[in-house]
């Protein structure tokens, strides 16, 4: 079956890094993505990973992929007001035509 | 330069009611989709099309209807809305699903439907 699961909620201090963590369940998996929405918006790419990657990094963004343990990871470095958002993971599997299945999503606070 | 744009961007209804949310796209994307969000922040998609063919149909009540006039428009219409509807639809669209294609989504802003 397809399942993405993510924690619900992460705090962090302002300037330390932020890691969001993520597990599915389909080994067929392709791409992987990170989203962020902020408050009242839509969802917005941040970055995502072929499967056949184990890390990929942009700024301040570095993604971990864990394809035998099925773990998927994004830090953000310098975690900073701005970041404050819900991070949802998704898959994309060659098993569901066209169909991306996302997480529950991770609201990450920043506390002064 | 608006991506994906849905009108309306709020809509306010009374339960029994019927009512139209309209999605375009200027990205030249052949595959559009419809999601319900609810008040916890689960993302589920309802609906995909590919150059105006449906592709994808999840669990949704026949009250939902999705209509393609076009490769650059996917309209949801909704009948006889239930207390239940109440949600944020976002609308989404992304390339054709091929060889070596990322599959991206790029997400509307999203319309928030409060049914009374």
């Amino acid at each position: 079956g397809e399942d993405v699961e993510q924690s619900l909620f992460l705090s962090v201090r302002e300037g330390d890094s932020s890691v969001i963590n993520c597990t599915y369940t389909d080994s067929s998996s392709t791409y992987l993505y990170w989203y962020k929405q902020e408050p009242g918006a839509g969802l917005q790419l941040l970055t995502y990973i072929f499967s056949n990657m184990d890390m990929k990094q942009d700024q301040r963004l570095t993604v971990l992929l864990n394809k035998k343990d099925k773990h998927l990871s994004l830090r953000i470095a310098d975690t900073q007001t701005g970041d404050s958002a819900i991070y949802f993971c998704a898959e994309r599997t060659d098993s569901s035509a066209s169909k991306i299945i996302f997480g529950s999503g991770t609201r990450l606070s920043i506390r002064p | 330069d608006t991506a994906v744009s849905q009108t309306p961007k709020y809509l306010v209804t009374q339960m029994g009611n019927d009512k139209s949310i309209k999605c375009e796209q200027n990205l030249g994307h052949d595959t559009m989709y419809w999601y319900k969000q609810d008040s916890k922040k689960f993302l589920k998609i309802m609906f995909s099309y590919n150059n105006k063919e449906l592709i994808i149909n999840e669990t949704v009540p026949n009250r939902f209807s999705p209509k393609s006039p076009d490769k650059a428009h996917l309209n949801l219409h909704i009948n006889s809305l239930e207390l239940g509807d109440s949600a944020v639809y976002f609308c989404a669209s992304s390339q054709s699903r091929r060889a070596g294609s990322t599959d991206t989504q790029y997400f509307g802003p999203g319309t928030r439907l409060t049914v009374l």
